[in-house]
Order: structure tokens, then sequence, then C-alpha cells
């Protein structure tokens, strides 16, 4: 079956990098891109941005342009964010989920926490 | 980017009573071409990632009960569960994948009355 599995909960300081992994099984990695969404506690869902596992094409959200980079590495079946100078704003769970626009499969999420 | 509206933020229902939630977005997410309209459902339950529920703003998924229903058109959706279960106590959204960026609305708790 379908399966995402994200790497563990991060506690970083304001102004470090934070990377988020998201391992995949039970489907061909490159036929599906890869998604990114975040939820800040008791928010909302916020798209952050998309990679094709294919190309490696992507599309951030104007608000993550320049602090946020999204890769894959096929040989492993695994995609990455990356999100620099972290602000305590960015305290949230992050989720990968397969596809670009019909979310089947999701990660169990990622808690960054920003604190100093 | 197009800005999703959700209408209630809230609401209580009696077990076994209509749920009717609604989804306005400022463009239109309705393809020309394929005549689909590029909106989906998703269902959050507490401590849980998001599980989609309803794509192309009438397509059930796989597995989703019967109960579960989208309909709507253009700019204006609604999801409705036509008799509300305790497992449907979730904070619900509304996602338009018709163009980058893409939004979700804000989200509407359902809670039983």
């Amino acid at each position: 079956q379908v399966q995402l599995v994200q790497s563990g909960a991060e506690v970083k300081k304001p102004g470090a990098s934070v990377m988020v992994s998201c391992k995949t099984s039970g489907y061909t990695f490159t036929t599906y891109g890869i998604t990114w969404v975040r939820q800040a506690p008791g928010q909302g869902l916020e798209w952050m941005g998309w990679i094709s596992t294919y190309n490696g094409n992507t599309n951030y959200a104007q608000k993550f342009q320049g602090r946020v980079t999204m890769t894959t590495d096929t040989s492993t079946r695994t995609a990455y964010m990356e999100v620099r100078s972290l602000r305590s704003d960015d305290t949230a769970m992050y989720y990968c989920a397969r596809d670009i626009s019909l979310f089947q499969s999701w990660g169990q999420g990622t808690l960054v926490t920003v604190t100093s | 980017d197009i800005v999703m509206t959700q209408s209630p933020d809230s609401l209580a229902v009696s077990l076994g009573e209509r749920a009717t939630i609604n989804c306005k977005s400022s463009q239109s997410v309705l393809h020309s071409s394929s005549n689909k309209n590029y909106l989906a459902w998703y269902q959050q339950i507490p401590g849980q990632p998001p599980k989609l529920l309803i794509y192309w703003a009438s397509t059930r998924e796989s597995g989703v009960p019967d109960r579960f229903s989208g309909s709507g058109s253009g700019t204006d959706f609604t999801l409705t569960i036509s008799s509300l279960q305790a497992e449907d106590v979730a904070v619900y959204y509304c996602h338009q994948y018709y163009s980058f960026p893409q939004t979700f609305g804000q989200g509407t708790k359902v809670e039983i009355k």
C-alpha cells in the first residue's frame, strides 16, 4: 500500500534551518509529484509548494520563495523540504502529500517548533 | 491568488441530521476545456492528516461513505453530510487546485449538538 513516512519532530532556534524528509513506498515514485502543506497550531492548511519527482521542477508559494527548497532523491524514493531562516511563526506541523492536486495519501506530519 | 472562503466557521448538528458546508472561491475554478471544477474537500480529524473526501467538486473518493456529497460549479460549492454520524466530527476544508498557488478554505468545524 502507498505510504509516506516523515522524519521526526524538530526543535530549532530562530534563524536556523530545518530539513524534513518524506520517504515513500508502495508506488512508482516518479509517477506522482510531492506537495508540502503546513498547519500552524490550531490553524488551517497552508499550501507551501510542489515538486515533480520526474524532473525536479518546483512551484513554491510566493511567501516561501527564497526561504524554502524542495528536492527529491529517486534512489531512495524520498522527498525533502528545507526551510531556512526559521521564525517563531514557522512553528507548525509540516505534511508531505502525494501528487500535484489530489492528495490521496499523506505523511503523518512532522512538528517543527521554533523557539529561543 | 484564489481566495477560498468557507461558511460557517463551525456548526453543531444532531446525530442523524444534515450538515451543510459552503465554499466560495474568489474566481471560477471551472476549467473550460475539461468542464471540470478543480475543487476538492478534505476531512481532518484532530491529530491526523487530512483525508480526501471529494474531488472534481462532486466525485466521491473510493471508500468514502455515500452520506458525503459535493455539489456546485464555478465559484460556489457545497459539501453535504446527509446524516451526521459521531465519527464525522472533524474540520472540513475546501481546496482549489485550479491554479498555483493552490489554496484552502479556512476550515469548518463540525460538532455534535
